[in-house]
């Protein structure tokens, strides 16, 4: 059974500022880790995804890093912008495993 | 290029009632994934459809069942609802018989009175 601890659960970030949010998993899996953005009244929307031979991987302000040995990815929003502000969700696959694990959530708030 | 669709968007019952959802994968992909998403929560896995067979089951009753037609549409049924089944129902879709990123529709909104 794959847990995914996300953190911070909240943040508030100004205009132009860096977001960091940081996930832990337990199991070990091979496939792909992927961060959704999620709107109120929303789904959640793939925002960027990694696979695990990468350390990094950066697509426009948003940036994955990802530490295999220590179970660990986060997310980087560079140069954050009010239409940034909303729910973000890292997401896991288990070993073996089709479904993903989420975290809990981390709402963000980019103050203009 | 259209991305995976729901319907219907909300949906109110009652305690007991039996309700039916529908979902439309993105085109190009075969794999079919539903999850459960409580207010304030993450989606929870409910079960996964690929080749009209359900692959893998995550932690829900058997009120909860689901299938998968010939064109890679799925239908999620519940039985019996009972209040704490109201969530946002997200259906989410993939290619492929391996794991990949899956898109996700934007849901039902499903409310039990």
């Amino acid at each position: 059974q794959q847990q995914v601890k996300q953190s911070p659960q909240s943040l508030i970030v100004q205009k132009g500022g860096i977001s960091i949010i940081n996930c832990a998993y337990e199991n070990t899996a091979f496939d792909y880790f992927p961060w959704y953005q999620q709107f109120p009244g929303k789904g959640p929307a793939l925002l960027i995804a990694i696979r695990p031979d990468v350390s990094e991987k950066k697509e426009g302000r948003f940036t994955i890093s990802f530490n295999k040995s220590a179970k660990q990815f986060s997310l980087h929003i560079m140069d954050s912008q009010p239409g940034d502000s909303a729910t973000y969700f890292c997401a896991a696959p288990g070993f073996n495993d089709y479904k993903l694990s989420f975290g809990a959530g981390t709402t963000v708030t980019v103050r203009a | 290029d259209a991305g995976v669709t729901q319907s219907p968007t909300h949906l109110i019952k009652t305690r007991g009632q039996q309700v039916t959802l529908r979902c439309s994968p993105k085109s190009g992909h075969d794999t079919v994934s539903w999850y459960q998403q409580a207010l304030g929560q993450g989606p929870q896995f409910i079960f996964q459809y690929y080749e009209e067979e359900e692959r893998q089951r995550g932690n829900f009753p058997d009120r909860f069942s689901g299938h998968q037609f010939p064109n890679y549409s799925s239908e999620l049924n519940v039985n019996a609802l009972l209040l704490g089944d109201s969530a946002l129902y997200l259906c989410a879709s993939s290619s492929g018989d391996s794991n990949q990123p899956q898109h996700f529709g934007d849901g039902t909104r499903l409310s039990i009175l």
